[in-house]
């Protein structure tokens, strides 16, 4: 398996406080990325990096912040959590654009009350 | 992107071939398909993907039709280890690797 951790795995948090979920990749791959899973809605790209301090938005970005300072860690920051980012959440590493070579993480359960 | 159209859900005997079709009509000339699947409580996980020659590797069979607007996945001898939602994509090469889901399909291996 590819070396991708997530941090936390589970984490219960109040609306309004921020929140932030690591993924710490082993494998120097270029690109990562942050997508939701929810219930109906399938796997919903969040945002994605091509390169340290590169990143730009996906699919349901609004909400959330992300940051790439160093190769292996990308950063997914909940501002003001709301009840509407309840979801797993799961984060993906690949070496080229290719659609093909995605490899994703564990995922972290997050739960806004 | 294209969109895709997959049934819902589809079951299978183990040690059957199991066939997931998919639609694609609005497939363009630079877009493959790509199949990803996602057993319970798992990140998801590549399978297979192509342009438009029928492509097999250790894990399954892609099979393209000659227009390319529909695909079938087969898994040659399902297990029950295969029981996972498939997702079928269509995307370009170089869209900087960013996957769009649909619902997919829930297949069920039984024994």
């Amino acid at each position: 398996d590819a070396g991708i951790t997530q941090s936390p795995r589970h984490k219960v948090t109040e609306t309004g406080t921020p929140v932030t979920l690591r993924c710490h990749q082993t494998e120097n791959h270029r690109y990562m990325y942050w997508y939701r899973q929810d219930p109906g809605h399938g796997l919903r790209l969040i945002h994605y990096s091509y390169g340290v301090k590169d990143t730009d938005k996906g699919e349901v970005s609004d909400g959330y912040s992300v940051s790439r300072s160093k190769t292996e860690d990308f950063l997914l920051t909940l501002e003001s959590a709301t009840s509407s980012q309840t979801s797993v959440y799961f984060c993906a590493i690949s070496d080229s654009t290719g659609q093909e070579t995605q490899y994703f993480g564990p995922g972290t359960r997050l739960l806004v009350l | 992107d294209a969109k895709t159209t997959q049934p819902p859900s589809m079951d299978c005997a183990e040690g059957r071939a199991a066939n997931l079709p998919c639609n694609h009509s609005t497939i363009s000339g630079n877009e493959y398909v790509y199949w990803y699947r996602q057993i319970h409580s798992q990140g998801p996980q590549y399978i297979i993907h192509g342009l438009k020659n029928n492509e097999t590797n250790e894990m399954a069979s892609l099979i393209i039709t000659e227009d390319r607007k529909s695909s079938t996945l087969i898994l040659p001898h399902a297990t029950l280890r295969d029981t996972a939602v498939y997702y079928c994509i269509v995307g370009k090469a170089t869209s900087y690797g960013k996957l769009t889901f649909g619902q997919g399909t829930i297949l069920t291996v039984h024994p």
